[in-house]
């Protein structure tokens, strides 16, 4: 079983709805929690980021860290054919050096 | 443009062969990680270096080895290579505490080197 589990879609909405992407992990040493998005052929760039339980708006964007459940999510308001892309979720714990487990990424297609 | 510098962008070879991935990390970051990425297994940690020492192995092959120089940049070594080594190699770096760090650490990731071997 991975540490981090991640559906990989592919997810296809239409324009202006809300997109909802989630993750799964076992490891519950995890503290720190992320969301990167990385669009075709580049490299992965940090979107969101949250400590612990709770969660974080960002303009368009929240991310939601439930712990107990062992669950984050990423919702997306308002989608806008620019956010298509791959969405990787990604975890670390405390005193591992900062290396991050990655999910497989959701594959996000908005359509116009 | 993330700051964080690969080369080469595009590598083409042959079962067999050896070959070297570069990366220079962004200015003031102290940390090199390496990740390899394919279509069937996602982004997968190989290994990380913290100012020119190895830090943690993720499920790096022994086929395969890096470095970090003392300035900075950081070197993935990769040999006798087959068919399934073709992937995406990402090398991302961070102001990491090193040894004892907290694990609130963000990663910048460089563009990513293309390996197809043949």
């Amino acid at each position: 079983q991975k540490e981090v589990e991640q559906d990989p879609g592919p997810l296809s909405v239409p324009e202006g709805a809300i997109v909802s992407l989630n993750c799964t992990y076992s490891n519950s040493a995890f503290q720190y929690f992320m969301w990167y998005r990385q669009y075709s052929r580049k490299g992965p760039e940090l979107l969101m980021y949250t400590y612990s339980s709770g969660n974080k708006e960002d303009g368009r964007f929240t991310a939601q860290v439930d712990k107990s459940s062992k669950y984050i999510s990423l919702f997306i308001r308002d989608s806008q054919p620019s956010d298509s892309a791959t969405y990787l979720c990604a975890m670390s714990a405390r005193n591992q050096g900062g290396k991050l487990i990655f999910g497989q990424g959701t594959e996000l297609s908005v359509k116009p | 443009d993330s700051g964080v510098t690969q080369t080469p962008k595009h590598l083409i070879t042959a079962t067999g062969q050896r070959v070297t991935l570069r990366c220079s990390p962004r200015s003031g970051d102290l940390s090199v990680y390496w990740y390899q990425q394919s279509l069937d297994q996602g982004l997968q940690f190989l290994i990380q270096y913290y100012n020119g020492e190895e830090r943690a192995k993720g499920n790096i092959l022994e086929r395969f080895s890096a470095q970090q120089f003392p300035d900075l940049h950081s070197e993935l070594n990769l040999s006798s290579l087959e068919l399934g080594d073709s992937a995406l190699y990402f090398c991302a770096s961070s102001v990491a505490a090193g040894r004892g760090g907290s694990g609130a650490n963000v990663l910048t990731f460089g563009a990513g080197s293309r390996l197809t071997v043949l």
